[in-house]
């Protein structure tokens, strides 16, 4: 069985300073990673998937096989990236469903 | 033009009463899904749909019984409340289970 796991729960950062949230997994096979953000009193939302290779708002995220890691960087964080960040992944398979990680909760400080 | 909604978004209710959640979406996805999030903020699927039918279903009592009338909706009843269904659930949906999966705005579950 697939397990995600994020080791922070709380990212307290500056304004302007980097950030960078860990993401490990577990799973035999190969995996789609996805990280997932939500806002204060917002819904969860996508915010990249590791076959896109985007930036999406400034955040990347590589995926690492040989370290089963899938972690989320920010060269400068901003204010509106304080929330609440989720890693997520899916196996390749039928039946396949989407397990998450704990969460990061992240605050960026003025 | 809300893609994915449910109703209510607050629910208070007390224990040992039966509740239902419902949700919709109107992106023509074929998947459904359930998610549980406690009070530490873990999310956890309950259950997922494809075209009305059950894919997965996770270890949830039997007092959670999902309901699919059509592709676009999927329901959660729930009978006999305890103190620990207090928590927020979350109705998302996908084009299948390898993509991108919408979630909806929630649902805050306090049983008193």
């Amino acid at each position: 069985a697939q397990r995600v796991t994020q080791p922070e729960k709380l990212l307290s950062v500056f304004k302007g300073a980097p950030v960078e949230l860990k993401c490990n997994y577990s799973y035999s096979g190969s995996p789609e990673l996805f990280w997932y953000v939500q806002y204060s009193r917002q819904r969860l939302q996508l915010l990249l998937r590791h076959i896109s290779r985007e930036s999406i708002k400034g955040f990347t995220a590589d995926l690492n096989k040989g370290e089963t890691s899938f972690h989320l960087k920010k060269p400068f964080a901003q204010e509106e990236d304080s929330a609440m960040y989720y890693c997520a992944l899916i196996p390749r398979t039928a039946g396949n469903k989407l397990t998450f990680g704990g969460g990061t909760r992240v605050l960026v400080k003025p | 033009d809300t893609a994915v909604s449910q109703t209510p978004k607050y629910l208070v209710t007390q224990m040992g009463n039966d509740k239902s959640i419902k949700c919709e979406q109107n992106l023509g996805h074929d998947t459904m899904y359930w998610y549980k999030q406690d009070s530490k903020k873990f999310l956890k699927i309950m259950f997922s749909y494809n075209n009305k039918e059950l894919i997965i279903n996770e270890t949830v009592p039997n007092r959670f019984s999902p309901k699919s009338p059509d592709k676009a909706h999927l329901n959660l009843h729930i009978n006999s409340l305890e103190l620990g269904d207090s928590a927020v659930y979350f109705c998302a949906s996908s084009p299948d289970s390898n993509n991108e999966q919408f979630f909806g705005p929630g649902t805050r579950l306090t049983v008193l």
